[in-house]
């Protein structure tokens, strides 16, 4: 069974920074593309990255909004998706999603149970 | 950045009263569109992708239409499980979500 599994949530104080980690398990890590949705309580999904598989270069992409902040990486040897998020917000603030998307569609097919950050002094 | 808007926000149906909701982009996203559907304390589940493709295992009763920039996502007969949020996403450039449309039970 495919199985995603996010780490390193937690509270943190504004304009610190912090680390997601999504390691993924029961399929060819490799072979597809990886992404992050997060969504603040109460509210609606917001997309926030993604990066291409290996063969596809592995090249990354944030939501506009957020791509001076948050940047994703991947290491396939480890199966695990990262996500760096720099000079937190307290906006930033909410449940975060590691996806396994659909090759050349972007939907996310599967999702894992998400990791919490809080920004808060 | 790609608008997508849903109507309506909120749909009060009955069970086995059919729904229809409606996503709607500032440009056209052609056929990279899907739907998902979100129950409270939930994750989000995959219903339709490709803008017409069911997700595997979900109910023929989920279908989805539409292309360039108005989709439909058709629930052709409400189960009690289906009372639930849903949001439709585009990942043609980027990806941003649509704000949600909520099936509640009339």
């Amino acid at each position: 069974d495919v199985q995603l599994v996010e780490s390193g949530g937690g509270l943190v104080q504004p304009g610190r920074s912090l680390r997601l980690s999504c390691t993924g398990s029961g399929f060819t890590f490799g072979d597809y593309p990886m992404g992050w949705v997060r969504q603040a309580p109460g509210k609606g999904l917001e997309w926030v990255g993604f990066i291409r598989r290996t063969s596809y270069g592995a090249t990354p992409e944030s939501a506009a909004s957020l791509e001076d902040r948050f940047t994703v990486s991947r290491d396939d040897s480890k199966a695990t998706v990262y996500l760096q998020m720099n000079s937190l917000k307290t906006e930033d603030t909410g449940l975060y999603y590691c996806i396994r998307e659909i090759q050349g569609q972007g939907a996310g097919e599967y999702w894992g149970q998400g990791t919490l950050v809080t920004v808060s002094s | 950045e790609i608008v997508l808007t849903q109507s309506p926000a909120t749909l009060s149906l009955s069970p086995g009263e059919r729904a229809t909701l409606s996503c709607r982009a500032s440009q056209t996203v052609t056929n990279h569109l899907a739907w998902y559907q979100q129950k409270p304390g939930q994750v989000p589940r995959l219903l339709i992708y490709n803008a017409f493709n069911r997700a595997t295992g979900i109910p023929v009763r989920f279908s989805g239409s539409g292309s360039g920039t108005d989709f439909t996502l058709t629930i052709s007969s409400l189960e009690p499980e289906d009372f639930a949020v849903y949001y439709c996403q585009q990942r043609i450039n980027r990806g941003t979500f649509g704000p949600g449309t909520k099936v509640e039970i009339k």
